[in-house]
């Protein structure tokens, strides 16, 4: 079956844009995350939904950042008024259940650059 | 300070021994534990997990040891193969009860023909 799929595989947009970065988890799980990995570092959770809600966006840096799952399967992660450190490659994944009992598996990401 | 991390950020192997990477972490209510496999351009993919209860787990070629006493976690990889390189990250689900993985920086491997 299909894995997590993300769009676009690269952003390149301007300092003060917003952008929107989407996922589509593996169909049937539950549970999805969204993480921002820069270089050299291991990715650092930003939010993750159970179904449609947010159940913990405490990852999220700021309120620039915002996360949606309407319809509790495709996640859209949305960033105003984008700045030079935004730029990262932003991961998406999703887990049958809850990451404490079971893997994520993750996307390619979306390699996002801020000029 | 980071509640996962790894001890060597690259490690440089020939084509066919067995490599060890290991990981320490701080967060003693951590219960699970990934080893995740990352090639460039790619997403982290999942090689073994392992959860507390247990101290050692085998896969194909890979074996992940848990050591609670000191909080260390490593994986075996057997007769590595030039498909093994890449960045090798540990996770754990210590987010304070929280849900969600908290990883380490990740050890580059690079398998030497």
């Amino acid at each position: 079956g299909a894995g997590v799929s993300q769009t676009p595989s690269n952003k390149v947009t301007e300092k003060g844009k917003y952008v929107e970065l989407r996922c589509d988890p593996i169909s049937g799980h539950t549970a999805l995350y969204w993480y921002r990995q820069s270089l050299g570092q291991g990715p650092e959770f930003l939010i993750y939904f159970q179904g449609t809600g947010a159940a913990d966006d405490s990852g999220l840096p700021n309120d620039r950042f915002f996360a949606v799952r309407p319809e509790g399967s495709v996640s859209t992660l949305k960033i105003q008024r984008t700045e030079r450190g935004d730029s990262a490659v932003y991961l998406c994944a999703s887990s049958l259940g809850l990451a404490g009992n079971s893997p994520l598996h993750f996307g390619n990401g979306t390699r996002l650059t801020v000029t | 300070g980071e509640s996962v991390g790894l001890h060597l950020p690259t490690l440089s192997v020939q084509e066919g021994d067995n490599s060890i990477i290991n990981c320490a972490y701080s967060n003693s209510a951590s219960d699970y534990f990934i080893w995740y496999k990352q090639e460039s351009g790619k997403g982290p993919q999942f090689i073994i997990d392992i959860r507390s209860n247990m101290d050692k787990r085998q896969g194909q070629r890979v074996t992940v040891l848990l050591n609670k006493t000191v909080k260390h976690l490593s994986l075996q990889i057997a007769a590595t193969q030039p498909g093994d390189s890449a960045v090798y990250f540990c996770a754990e689900n210590g987010r304070g009860g929280a849900d969600g993985l908290t990883f380490g920086k990740g050890t580059h491997l690079i398998i030497q023909p």
